[in-house]
């Protein structure tokens, strides 16, 4: 089993919709939860952090974490053409060790 | 962007030579680490280094060796290239800020033949 785990995608949203990106991971033992943002050809950008069940939010990003259910997801408001991008999720847990997903592929259709 | 170059951005070698790639970073954090990335596999952490001289293995460590003898330089050294090696290598840095947060520096595209 997976770490992370990630639809691949192709996710395509019309411009001004809102895209959602799901993850799960496997060890109940994960506390940090991030997702990354990664154009072609650059490196990943964080832009989310969670640890604590519920939602965060950050302008028009709001990341969603249930540890029960091993679950974490990133919604994207208004989406613009430039929020095309892979999108990567990433937990840690003790040990200071990151584990990734594959990454989801969204375009926003203009 | 952290603070992170990587050198070179850009390499074509043969199969069998050496190569090393430079990790520089310019805030002292103590974590760093060597993940490549290709398709359909995501991020693959090679090496990471919790302080000078101190270093582990991570999933992908075969064919790979690691040197860290000072706090700003985390160098990965593939001692006899191979074409499965070929892919794009990021160095990152971890800051604890609460909770523990992952940056990434631009990247090495090598490419063995």
């Amino acid at each position: 089993q997976k770490e992370v785990e990630q639809n691949s995608g192709p996710l395509s949203v019309p411009e001004g919709a809102i895209a959602s990106l799901n993850c799960t991971y496997s060890d109940r033992g994960s506390q940090s939860f991030f997702w990354y943002r990664q154009y072609s050809g650059k490196s990943p950008e964080l832009i989310m952090s969670i640890y604590s069940n519920g939602d965060k939010e950050d302008g028009r990003f709001t990341a969603q974490l249930n540890k029960a259910s091993q679950y974490v997801s990133l919604l994207i408001r208004d989406s613009q053409p430039s929020d095309s991008a892979t999108y990567l999720c990433a937990v840690w847990r003790t040990g200071n060790q990151f584990y990734f997903g594959t990454g989801t592929s969204l375009t926003v259709i203009p | 962007d952290a603070g992170i170059t990587q050198s070179p951005r850009h390499k074509v070698t043969e199969t069998g030579t050496p190569v090393t790639l430079r990790c520089h970073q310019t805030e002292n954090h103590r974590y760093m680490y060597w993940y490549r990335q290709d398709p359909g596999h995501g991020l693959r952490l090679i090496h990471y280094s919790y302080g000078v001289k101190d270093t582990d293995k991570g999933e992908v460590s075969d064919g790979y060796s690691v040197s860290r003898s000072k706090t700003e330089d985390f160098l990965l050294t593939l001692e006899s290239a191979t074409s499965s090696q070929t892919s794009v290598y990021f160095c990152a840095i971890s800051v604890a800020s609460g909770i523990y947060e992952q940056f990434f520096g631009p990247g090495t595209r090598l490419t063995v033949l």
